[in-house]
């Protein structure tokens, strides 16, 4: 299993410019989940999926769309850049099943608006 | 969803066992406690998780007391690889739900 991917590693962005984070996870999990992280600030959940064609807003959504058209996939879209955006991102993954359940991390985006 | 309150960091030596304790006192009935380790240009990585009482795995040992309003999350001797942030999260596993990580814990480990 490659577990869970995101591209690109690493990107800059103009200010207003768009551009879609990927995400994918090859282990069938139900939760797929985007978090950004600032220096000092912890993760922050900005959307998750319950399932294929089911999002919900997180903590911190202004600014993201997602969509969930597949169970392996988790698109983050950026529709208009902003520097308030520069962050680092995670894609999540976690299965649901008894008394166990663990997010499963990818490893990351950096994203810098200029 | 219950909010966590861990201390910003701690610091220990090499081999010493180092204890982080989590507070959750509105932690709800079908809420887990779950604990995540990350190191720099990292993902989280789980580290432990559960329900009541004591839970141990070859990483760390998890105490929860009976009142579920804490719980402490205990790294037995541990190395300089261990610096790292470690993050407590409460939640349940409902449709729905979704696990929100706090600043979490800075751990620095000095030879």
């Amino acid at each position: 299993n490659a577990g869970v991917t995101q591209t690109p590693k690493f990107q800059v962005l103009k200010t207003g410019q768009s551009m879609t984070l990927q995400c994918a996870q090859d282990m069938n999990h139900e939760y797929m989940s985007w978090y950004r992280q600032d220096p000092g600030m912890g993760l922050r959940l900005i959307h998750y999926s319950v399932g294929a064609g089911i999002t919900d807003q997180g903590e911190v959504p202004n600014g993201y769309n997602v969509s969930r058209s597949t169970t392996e996939d988790f698109p983050l879209r950026l529709l208009s850049a902003a520097p308030s955006q520069t962050s680092v991102y995670f894609c999540a993954s976690s299965y649901v099943g008894g008394t166990q359940e663990t997010q499963y991390f990818g490893p990351g985006t950096r994203l810098l608006v200029l | 969803l219950a909010k966590t309150t861990q201390p910003i960091s701690m610091d220990s030596y090499e081999g010493q066992e180092v204890n982080i304790t989590c507070s959750h006192n509105n932690i709800a009935t079908n809420d887990y406690i779950t604990w995540y380790q990350q190191f720099p240009s990292q993902g989280p990585r789980f580290i432990i998780q559960g329900y009541k009482t004591k839970v141990t795995n070859e990483v760390a040992s998890l105490f929860i007391p009976a009142d579920r309003k804490s719980s402490t999350l205990s790294l037995p001797r541990v190395s300089l690889s261990d610096t790292a942030v470690y993050y407590c999260l409460v939640g349940g596993f409902q449709a729905g739900t979704a696990l929100i990580f706090g600043k979490g814990t800075t751990l620095s480990v000095s030879s």
